[in-house]
């Protein structure tokens, strides 16, 4: 069965630091494109980012670039996001999804609070 | 970014048909064609179409996509109660390297 199984949310500071992952099952990890989208609670969806099959190659929202970082580790079927610098805004569930956003994870809530 | 723009929500009859729109511009919707997602409260979103009606396989023929210059629409035949859901148009933008999204149509079935 393919699946997406995110970690690592849960209650952070402003300012501070959270890293997210995700682990793939039931398919070749490594021939897919990758991607992180979020959902503030009760808005819309929100890209986040994308990263190549290889890892070289990787893409950013405007609000997120140059505080958040997207990894892979292929090794281990799995994505990665570094979260630095969180704001407020940031707070919501975050989703992996693959390539063309054929398969979801379930989510993980990420809340930025003081 | 900018993003795509999507009625907010549309109401339409039980076995009615609803057509949900999904406006953007050269860029993203009228480079690429737009990825049709569904979301019932509470999961994470499901895929219906990708790249103008290219349907995963076990999504019902009732649901179909299409476009026509900047503007992408999804159908849907038959209405059934558990139709009932938000649906969201993205695209890929090729000017700003980055996925776009619509802010989302609730569609409610009477």
């Amino acid at each position: 069965e393919v699946q997406l199984v995110e970690s690592g949310g849960g209650l952070v500071q402003p300012g501070g630091s959270l890293r997210l992952s995700c682990t793939a099952s039931g398919f070749t990890f490594s021939d897919y494109i990758m991607k992180w989208v979020r959902q503030a609670p009760g808005k819309g969806l929100e890209w986040v980012s994308d990263i190549s099959g290889s890892g070289s190659t990787t893409f950013y929202a405007d609000s997120v670039k140059g505080r958040f970082t997207i990894s892979r580790d292929n090794a281990k079927s799995s994505l990665f996001l570094q979260m630095n610098s969180l704001k407020d805004e940031d707070t919501a569930v975050y989703f992996c999804a693959r390539d063309l956003y054929t398969v979801w994870g379930q989510g993980t809530l990420v809340t930025v609070s003081s | 970014q900018a993003g795509l723009t999507q009625p907010p929500s549309v109401s339409k009859g039980l076995r009615q048909t609803a057509t949900l729109t999904c406006t953007g511009n050269n860029n993203n919707v009228g480079y690429q064609g737009a990825t049709w997602l569904q979301q019932h409260q509470g999961h994470p979103p499901k895929l219906l179409s990708h790249r103008n009606n290219n349907r995963p396989s076990g999504i019902s023929e009732r649901f179909s996509a299409s476009r026509s210059g900047n503007t992408a629409s999804l159908t849907i035949t038959g209405l059934q109660p558990e139709d009932e859901a938000d649906y969201y148009c993205s695209a890929w933008d090729s000017s700003l390297s980055a996925w776009v999204f619509g802010g989302g149509t609730k569609l409610t079935v009477l």
